[in-house]
């Protein structure tokens, strides 16, 4: 499986932006990145995901590098609640079991 | 709506019972997976069932465990003879297609800790 990279730990203020990186140098041109995230005591939540085009939808947005190899979460507002940690995940498009490998994440922290 | 409902969500037992853990997807999901989290280990896959077929168990620790689906819904994973190493969140996610475009949502597990 591909490999992802983030950072361990990130701080953001409450109601500003929050930019969450992810690198993916060995992407394959088939690969979807998604992102998943997990508050404290739930199972992971799905945020976002997409292929080569960046992605918006009511949680966040998804900036992806022209060559791939990186991508970018967007918070565009954080709150308290977006606390949490944000997993960054390559999926194989293709039919068939389409497991999810988790790293270790990015583990947000929101100051109020 | 309803989302993936998974119990009991704590389970405390002792050393070499058995356990079994339930998962009811999203109605109409025909992809479900099984993955559990600990401390040690960060969250693994264990199996993945499309319909009642279960095509990759790859992921399970050993021959103690197993999982079944009936009727291409509810799932259930029986560990045998637990061990403390067994201890963890055993989380549940159903999908609605078996590909990538599909997110997986995710029932919030069950904490099992072994005396």
């Amino acid at each position: 499986d591909a490999k992802t990279t983030q950072p361990n730990s990130m701080e953001s203020n409450e109601e500003e932006p929050v930019h969450l990186p992810c690198n993916h140098s060995t992407i394959s041109g088939t690969d979807y990145i998604h992102w998943y995230r997990q508050l404290p005591s739930q199972g992971p939540e799905y945020v976002i995901h997409g292929l080569t085009s960046n992605v918006n939808n009511r949680m966040a947005s998804l900036a992806i590098a022209e060559d791939r190899k990186s991508s970018t979460l967007i918070l565009h507002r954080a709150t308290l609640r977006d606390a949490a940690v944000y997993y960054c995940i390559l999926q194989e498009s293709n039919f068939g079991n389409e497991k999810l490998t988790f790293g270790t994440g990015t583990r947000l922290t929101i100051i109020p | 709506g309803a989302g993936v409902s998974q119990s009991p969500s704590n389970k405390v037992t002792e050393k070499g019972k058995d356990v079994e853990l339930r998962c009811d997807p999203i109605s109409g999901h025909t992809a479900l997976y099984w993955y559990r989290q600990s401390l040690g280990q960060g969250l693994e896959f264990l199996i993945y069932f499309q319909g009642n077929s279960a095509p990759d168990k790859s992921g399970l620790p050993s021959d103690r465990f197993s999982a079944e689906r009936t009727g291409g819904s509810v799932s259930t994973l029986t560990i045998q003879r637990t061990q403390q190493e067994d201890s963890a969140v055993y989380l549940c996610a159903s999908s609605s297609l078996s590909n990538s475009n599909q997110p997986q949502h995710f029932g919030d597990g069950t904490r099992l800790s072994i005396l």
